[in-house]
């Protein structure tokens, strides 16, 4: 069975700091995903990455996959207050097979 | 209109209870999953639908039983819950599934509490 690890799964940090989260799975996929999710509420899409070394960025978060690490990484650049959240990578297999990390709890802290 | 739809936002259902959970997209996607979230937890699949059949079940008890009666819509039905079926409920859609199920976009959940 797959494993999605997600590292740190708690994580409390500055303002203004930066910080990564990191995604490794233990098989071969060349499509993550990662998701926030604000407490109470539903998930919503930040990423989707589709191949070996693909780079997305988006206001303070950039992620990126390389898919013979099978390592995806969220990097937060000068964290702000609203980016508090639960954030979970996915991976999607060949065989209709998708899971979501174990998550991380960010809360930025003023 | 990226938007999927559910309702009822909350739902206190009895055990001996039945009741129904449903969701609704027009993305004219042709994958429609149910999740369910416990607390601090990633969502747990319990069934996908594609094309309007179901292609996926994950070994959820038979207490759920999900329909979808067209492309756009996706219900859960529950029966006989036990307390520990109280969770989030999350319907999501996506494109396709099949070359990757893609990007799956949710909906806002149902909190169910079950007495």
């Amino acid at each position: 069975e797959l494993k999605v690890e997600q590292n740190p799964l708690f994580l409390s940090m500055q303002e203004g700091k930066n910080y990564t989260i990191y995604c490794n799975y233990s098989t071969t996929s060349d499509r993550l995903y990662w998701y926030r999710q604000d407490p109470g509420k539903s998930l919503e899409s930040l990423f989707v990455l589709l191949s070996n070394g693909a780079v997305k960025q988006e206001g303070r978060l950039m992620a990126s996959l390389d898919t013979k690490a099978r390592l995806s990484t969220l990097h937060i650049t000068a964290a702000v207050h609203d980016l508090s959240a639960t954030y979970f990578c996915a991976v999607d297999l060949p065989g209709n097979q998708f899971y979501f990390g174990t998550g991380t709890s960010l809360t930025v802290i003023p | 209109d990226t938007e999927v739809t559910q309702t009822p936002k909350h739902l206190v259902m009895g055990m001996t209870n039945k009741k129904s959970l449903k969701c609704e997209q027009h993305m004219g996607h042709r994958a429609m999953y149910w999740y369910k979230q416990k607390a601090k937890k990633p969502p747990e699949l319990m069934f996908v639908y594609s094309y309007e059949k179901l292609s996926i079940n994950e070994s959820v008890p038979s207490r759920f039983s999900p329909e979808c009666p067209n492309s756009s819509l996706l219900n859960l039905h529950l029966h006989a819950l036990q307390p520990e079926d109280s969770a989030l409920y999350l319907c999501a859609s996506s494109q396709g599934v099949g070359a990757g199920w893609g990007t799956q976009y949710f909906g806002p959940g149902t909190r169910l509490t079950v007495l």
